[in-house]
């Protein structure tokens, strides 16, 4: 089975523009959730899809969105970016919602100037 | 609040000698509580996991130990090696509100040959 897979790998973006990230889950897996991580904060929760459907979301501003496709697919987007948003975008895809073992992906590297 | 307190932020051992990771948790309803280790550039990868139903859970050269009552669970690796080296994250399973997986911030793990 193919792992989760994220694509772009690493991109560079300036300030006030948008981004989109996306997240092929592992084939069967329906839970997808997307994470934060910097070097001071850890992992940090954005948000988890399932069947279509947002069931989680963390402590981020509405300038953080995502939404996720029939066939379990997931896009992030981040509006109006600031510098404080470069990190590394972790995508990861479970089984089931809120449950069991996390399949991380590669990641996606913003670079924010 | 639903933050994990995870502690030392970074740990250097002999190879050969144990370390040990210690994770304090705050939703007391919580009943999952898994390890992922990290190499540098990579993902972060499930190692060990305890469901709140057992004291104690071993792998081979790891162990976790929960204590439900304290609400802390430790990580030890015994016998270390080169390999070993990384960042290792506990997290524990948010059941009151929002269900999703808390991060620590991390420790990071050198093993000196």
């Amino acid at each position: 089975k193919a792992g989760v897979t994220q694509t772009p790998r690493y991109l560079i973006k300036t300030r006030g523009q948008q981004v989109t990230l996306s997240c092929s889950p592992i084939s069967g897996h329906r839970s997808v959730s997307w994470y934060q991580q910097t070097p001071g904060q850890g992992l940090q929760f954005l948000f988890e899809y399932f069947s279509e459907t947002q069931r989680n979301k963390g402590n981020f501003p509405g300038r953080f969105s995502g939404r996720q496709f029939s066939n379990s697919r997931s896009e992030m987007n981040v509006s109006t970016l600031e510098l404080g948003d470069s990190a590394l975008y972790l995508c990861a895809s479970s089984l089931a919602q809120s449950t069991g073992e996390l399949f991380f992906g590669e990641g996606s590297r913003l670079t924010v100037l | 609040g639903e933050n994990v307190e995870q502690h030392p932020s970074t740990l250097s051992v002999q190879e050969g000698d144990s370390a040990v990771i210690k994770c304090t948790y705050s939703d007391s309803a919580s009943n999952y509580f898994p390890w992922y280790k990290q190499e540098l550039g990579k993902r972060p990868q499930l190692i060990i996991d305890i469901r709140s139903n057992v004291g104690e859970k071993k792998d081979q050269r790891i162990a976790v130990t929960l204590n439900k009552t304290a609400k802390h669970f430790s990580l030890h690796i015994t016998e270390t090696q080169p390999e070993d080296s990384a960042v290792y994250f506990c997290a524990y399973k948010r059941v009151q509100g929002a269900q999703k997986l808390v991060f620590g911030q991390g420790t990071r793990l050198t093993i000196n040959p």
